[in-house]
C-alpha cells in the first residue's frame, strides 16, 4: 500500500490530454514539493517534473504539473505514442520520500 | 554529465548479504547525497534510504533498519548500499540515484534472492 494515491491505469488516443492525480496528506504534499518520473518498459525512472511544475531541460512543455493542498496533477498534451510508460509521484514526508503506485498509461 | 553506472546482477540465497556499487560523474560528488530506491517485479518504487556524501550521515527507511548500510568512498565518487539476511521477498532491481531531491538515476541493477 503506498502511500501516495495514484489510479492505475490512465489511457488516451494521440494527441488527447490526459491526466494523472496523485493523493497524499499534510505531511507530504501538503507541506512538500511533489515530483513526478516517467519509467519506459525497461528502463529506469527519470525526473519529469520537479517542484511541483518545473520542467529539467529537455523535458517537453507537453507535460505539466500542478499542485493544489494535498494533491497534485501531471498532464500530458498532444498525447504520443512514446508516451506510453509507466508514471510515478512522490514527495519528501517527515524523514523519508514516499512514491505513489504508479500509474500506467496507455496510448491508445 | 551526470551519469551513475551500478555493478551488475547479482544472484544470492537466502540469508546471504549483496553489496551494489554506484559510480558517480559528471557532478561534484560530495556536493550531493545518494537516494537508494527498489523495485520488485511488477511492483512500484520504495525508497530505501540516503546518505550523505558529503559527510557519511544516513537516514535509512524504518523497514530496513538494521539489515542495510549505505557508505560512500569519496576518492573514486562512488556509493555502496549493503543489504543483508536476504529474503526472496527482497528480489527486486535497486537504483541509486543523486539526491536531495531525486533527480539522476543509476541504470538499476537486478538482485535475485533464490535458494
Amino acid at each position: 500500500q503506498s502511500v501516495l494515491t495514484q489510479p492505475p491505469s490512465a489511457s488516451g488516443t494521440p494527441g488527447q490530454r490526459v491526466t494523472i492525480s496523485c493523493s497524499g496528506s499534510s505531511s507530504n504534499i501538503g507541506s512538500n514539493y511533489v515530483y513526478w518520473y516517467q519509467q519506459l518498459p525497461g528502463t529506469a525512472p527519470k525526473l519529469l517534473i520537479y517542484r511541483n511544475n518545473q520542467r529539467p531541460s529537455g523535458v517537453p512543455d507537453r507535460f505539466s504539473g500542478s499542485k493544489s493542498g494535498t494533491s497534485a496533477s501531471l498532464a500530458i498534451s498532444g498525447l504520443r505514442s512514446e508516451d506510453e510508460a509507466d508514471y510515478y509521484c512522490a514527495a519528501w514526508d517527515d524523514s523519508h520520500w514516499v512514491f505513489g503506485g504508479g500509474t500506467k498509461l496507455t496510448v491508445l | 554529465q551526470v551519469q551513475l553506472v551500478q555493478s551488475g546482477a547479482e544472484v544470492k540465497k537466502p540469508g546471504a548479504s549483496v553489496k551494489v556499487s554506484c559510480k558517480a560523474s559528471g557532478y561534484t560528488f560530495t556536493s550531493y547525497g545518494i537516494s537508494w530506491v527498489r523495485q520488485a517485479p511488477g511492483q512500484g518504487l520504495e525508497w530505501m534510504g540516503w546518505i550523505s556524501a558529503y559527510n557519511g550521515n544516513t537516514n535509512y527507511a524504518q523497514k530496513l533498519q538494521g539489515r542495510v548500510t549505505m557508505t560512500t568512498d569519496t576518492s573514486t565518487s562512488t556509493a555502496y548500499m549493503e543489504l543483508r539476511s536476504l529474503r526472496s521477498d527482497d528480489t527486486a532491481v535497486y537504483y541509486c540515484a543523486r539526491s536531495v531531491a531525486i533527480d539522476y538515476w543509476g541504470q538499476g541493477t537486478l538482485v535475485t534472492v533464490s535458494s
